[in-house]
Parts: structure tokens; sequence; C-alpha cells
């Protein structure tokens, strides 16, 4: 089925330990992103990418880095993980031209000791 | 710069009862409205949208109209169902095409 796929779906790190939140969508979208979601606070841009070879800050970039693979694919990376890193993260990807708003992945539950 | 936000929960309805999340916005230019819908264990669903003023979104019984003068885009059912239990969010997306949400609303039906 078409949509977003993130991987993996749970995970638990010690504080310092790095890792790579992967995410791949198969509907041609030129823009992807990823959000944090915590309790209360809805959901927070941590980066996007407009455009294949682009990447930009959103609203809580800190502690995050980003990489856009290709077209389909759209990494997020903790380099030194933290206790308030704790959270879901969703990917979501769209095109623009339509307005159609995103297709989310089913989200990663990242908790970090 | 662009904000959205909804009435706080949670919300506690019994089956057949009329439901109401309000959502009001800040936002330069003319933004693109939308509702997304999260049930337990999952991610963010499109509900419905309205891309200009006036506009009535719907979809599942779930409705919303874009109101411009009130800066705002409340959704609405008729009659709720256990199903419909889930959390629901207020989202705009503005000349820079980002989304930007508000805090969510978990609004549980009880048969």
């Amino acid at each position: 089925n078409a949509g977003v796929t993130q991987t993996p779906k749970f995970q638990v790190l010690k504080t310092g330990q790095s890792m790579t939140l992967q995410c791949a969508q198969d509907m041609n979208h030129n823009s992807m992103y990823w959000y944090r979601q915590d309790p209360g606070m809805g959901l927070r841009l941590i980066y996007y990418s407009a455009s294949e070879g682009t990447t930009d800050k959103g609203e809580v970039p800190n502690g995050y880095n980003v990489s856009r693979l290709n077209k389909r694919e759209f990494s997020l990376r903790l380099e030194s993980a933290a206790p308030s890193q704790t959270s879901v993260y969703f990917c979501a990807s769209d095109d623009r031209v339509f307005s159609d708003g995103y297709t989310f992945g089913s989200g990663t539950r990242l908790t970090v000791v | 710069g662009d904000s959205v936000t909804q009435m706080e929960g949670p919300v506690t309805l019994s089956e057949e009862a009329f439901l109401t999340i309000n959502c009001t916005y800040t936002a330069t230019g003319y933004p693109s409205l939308f509702w997304y819908v999260q049930y337990p264990g999952e991610g963010l669903q499109l509900l419905l949208k309205a891309t200009k003023a006036d506009d009535k979104g719907s979809n599942k019984g779930f409705e919303a109209t874009y109101r411009k003068e009130t800066t705002s885009f409340h959704l609405e059912k008729g009659s709720v169902q256990v199903s419909d239990s889930a959390v629901y969010f207020c989202a705009l997306s503005g000349n820079d095409y980002k989304l930007s949400f508000g805090a969510g609303t978990t609004v549980t039906v009880r048969a």
C-alpha cells in the first residue's frame, strides 16, 4: 500500500547513545517532514525538506540532524540522546502543489533512559 | 507566526451525543485549514480540509466551516459513535506550506 513507512516502531536508548530514525515514502511527494509529539503540546516540527537536496530547521531542531537521501527517504539522527528527547516521532510527506495535507507514518516511540 | 488554538480536553461523551471541538487560528494571508484524527497507537490521518473562506469540509459525518471573519474552523458531528474515540488535531498550512498544529483534543465516547 502507498504511504509513509517509518522504522523502527519502538526504541529504547541510553543517554548519550546515537541512532537514526528512517522514513520512506512511495507517493512521489516532493516534501518531507519530521515532527515530535509530546502530551499537551501537539506536534512540533523538527526539520523539513521542501524538495530533494534541501533541508531546513523547524521549531525544535536542537539535538537533531537530518538527511534527505533521495526523493523517497528522509532520515532523522540523534547524535547524543537525552531524556528530553523521549517522544513519539512522526514522519510525513506531501505534494505542495495540490495542498491535500500531509500523509503521516505510524510513528516511532522513543524512550531515552 | 502562524498558530492554532483548540479547545482543551479531554472530552467524554455518550454515544449519539453531539460533538463540537473549537479551533481558532492566527495567520497572515489565506491559510488552508485541516482536521486530523489520531486513533490509539496510530499516526495522524487527514479527516477533512478547507482551502478558502466559507468552504465546508466534511467526511465520516464530521463537518467544519472555514470562517475568516471569526478566524475559526470548529469541528462538529451530530451523533458520535464509540469508534470516534480518538485525538483530534486542528492544523493550518500557510504560505510556507508547513503545517502548524493545535495541542490536540482527546475525545472518548462511551456506549
